[in-house]
């Protein structure tokens, strides 16, 4: 099994260029999410889903745009993009809620000048 | 709403000795607790995770972390310390609260050094 995958690794970004972080899982996860760590910090939930056609806000989801018309696939969308939002993206999946640990991709680090 | 604090953002052990990573957490509704570890520039990594079964629990690599309610924590421990060990730890809470915003609430991390 892949598990979930992120691409790209990495990217670099011009202020006010868009991108699309791609995620995809093939674990039939419901549940996804994606979040941003900044150095030296936790992760911060942007926006997530809890099943395809249904997303909602995360803490931090300013910026961003997501969509998940499928289960496997759930693409973060950067319109305008902005040097704040320089950092490494992880996109997680879960079967469920409460008691299950996540399945993480292995990032996408981000810089935008 | 849930929080979670490790109380130190650099440990440094010698290889062999003991390693222990504190974590206290605060939840509104009985949390399920977890310790992920991230290794650089890598993605993050299941140690263990506590879901209201046995209080002490064990994760892979020799590493085992003990739920105490009374004292909201839920530390992270090793008898012996490797130097493949080195890496940032993260104590994340999820809260049961049923709805879909069950989200990772994470710590700030603990960056454990390992010296030869």
């Amino acid at each position: 099994n892949a598990g979930v995958t992120q691409t790209p690794k990495f990217r670099i970004l011009k202020i006010g260029q868009s991108m699309t972080l791609q995620c995809t899982q093939d674990m039939n996860h419901n549940y996804m999410y994606w979040y941003r760590q900044d150095p030296g910090m936790g992760l911060k939930l942007i926006y997530y889903s809890v099943g395809a056609g249904i997303t909602d806000k995360g803490e931090v989801p300013n910026g961003y745009n997501v969509s998940r018309s499928t289960t496997e696939d759930f693409p973060l969308r950067l319109e305008l993009a902005a040097p704040s939002q320089t950092s490494v993206y992880f996109c997680a999946s879960s079967t469920g809620t409460g008691v299950y640990g996540y399945t993480f991709g292995s990032g996408t680090r981000l810089t935008v000048v | 709403a849930q929080s979670v604090t490790q109380l130190d953002s650099h440990v440094s052990v010698s290889e062999g000795t003991p390693v222990l990573l504190r974590c206290n957490y605060s939840s509104s509704y009985s949390p399920s607790l977890f310790w992920y570890v991230q290794h650089p520039n890598k993605g993050l990594q299941l140690l263990l995770k506590y879901t209201s079964a046995a209080t002490l629990v064990k994760g892979i690599n020799g590493f085992e972390a003990e739920f105490k309610k009374s004292e909201t924590s839920f530390h992270l421990t090793k008898p012996s310390a490797h130097m493949s060990d080195a890496a940032e730890y993260f104590c994340v809470v999820r809260g049961n609260s049923g709805g879909g915003a069950d989200g990772l609430t994470f710590g700030k991390g603990t960056h454990l050094i390992i010296q030869p």
